[in-house]
């Protein structure tokens, strides 16, 4: 069982916002800025699309934002594309053991 | 622009060593603001770190509390890449191995993977 809770599956229309939640405890999430969301595509590596709850690396589009309230950090997608349908996996920094992943998501674009 | 290479079998027999090694092009592995990952994925256990090492004016390394008393992440600095030893294997330890690259709590970049699967 991951460390982190994501839901198993999330959906939307193009154009659609959705919101993929990632919920840990005051031992990671709450306690730390250190939250970080990778996209998957099937037999790719993990990319990053965000670090640090908010920050986008380079060249990843404004379309992907994150925030975090409590225990909770959250991905939003907006304007959904066809190309964002991918699995999604957060991840936090934990005194006990430096960093725990979620289970991931898998978004679909219908 | 760094870049991962990952090398190693993919086939390991229970009890032996698993060996991997990630060789880095961009950047040092002595830099002072990298940290050089070992990651692991399979269907039974998702996403897992397994630990890492970074130079900060001297080499430190963090291990997983699942595997430490198992692995060994060693830095080459004359080759420019870093090594992931996993001992005493069982057929739990089969997983896809990734190396990454980031600062301490990110994962920046990864290599393309390694399938390894331990069986006799």
């Amino acid at each position: 069982q991951s460390a982190l809770t994501q839901p198993a599956s999330v959906s939307g229309s193009p154009g659609q916002s959705i919101t993929i939640s990632c919920t840990g405890t005051s031992s990671d999430v709450g306690d730390y800025k250190y939250v970080s969301w990778y996209q998957q595509h099937p037999g790719k590596a993990p990319k990053l699309m965000i670090y640090e709850v908010s920050n986008r690396p380079s060249g990843i589009s404004n379309r992907f934002s994150g925030s975090k309230s409590g225990n909770t950090a959250s991905l939003t997608i907006s304007g959904l594309q066809a190309e964002d349908e991918a699995d999604y996996f957060c991840s936090s920094y934990t005194s006990s053991s430096f960093a725990v992943f979620g289970g991931g998501t898998k978004l679909t674009v219908l | 622009q760094v870049q991962l290479q990952q090398s190693g079998p993919g086939l390991v027999k229970p009890s032996q060593t698993l060996s991997l090694t990630c060789a880095i092009s961009g950047d040092s592995v002595s830099s002072n603001t990298a940290a050089w990952n070992w990651i692991r994925q399979s269907p039974s256990r998702g996403l897992e770190w397994l630990g890492r090492t970074y130079y900060r004016s001297k080499w430190y390394n963090d291990y997983a509390v699942s595997v430490k008393s198992r692995i060994t992440i060693n830095p080459d600095t004359s080759k420019n890449q870093f090594s992931l030893q996993l001992n005493s294997v069982t057929p739990e330890d089969t997983a896809l191995y990734y190396c990454a690259a980031g600062r301490l709590n990110t994962f920046d970049i990864w290599g393309q993977g390694t399938m390894v699967t331990v069986s006799s």
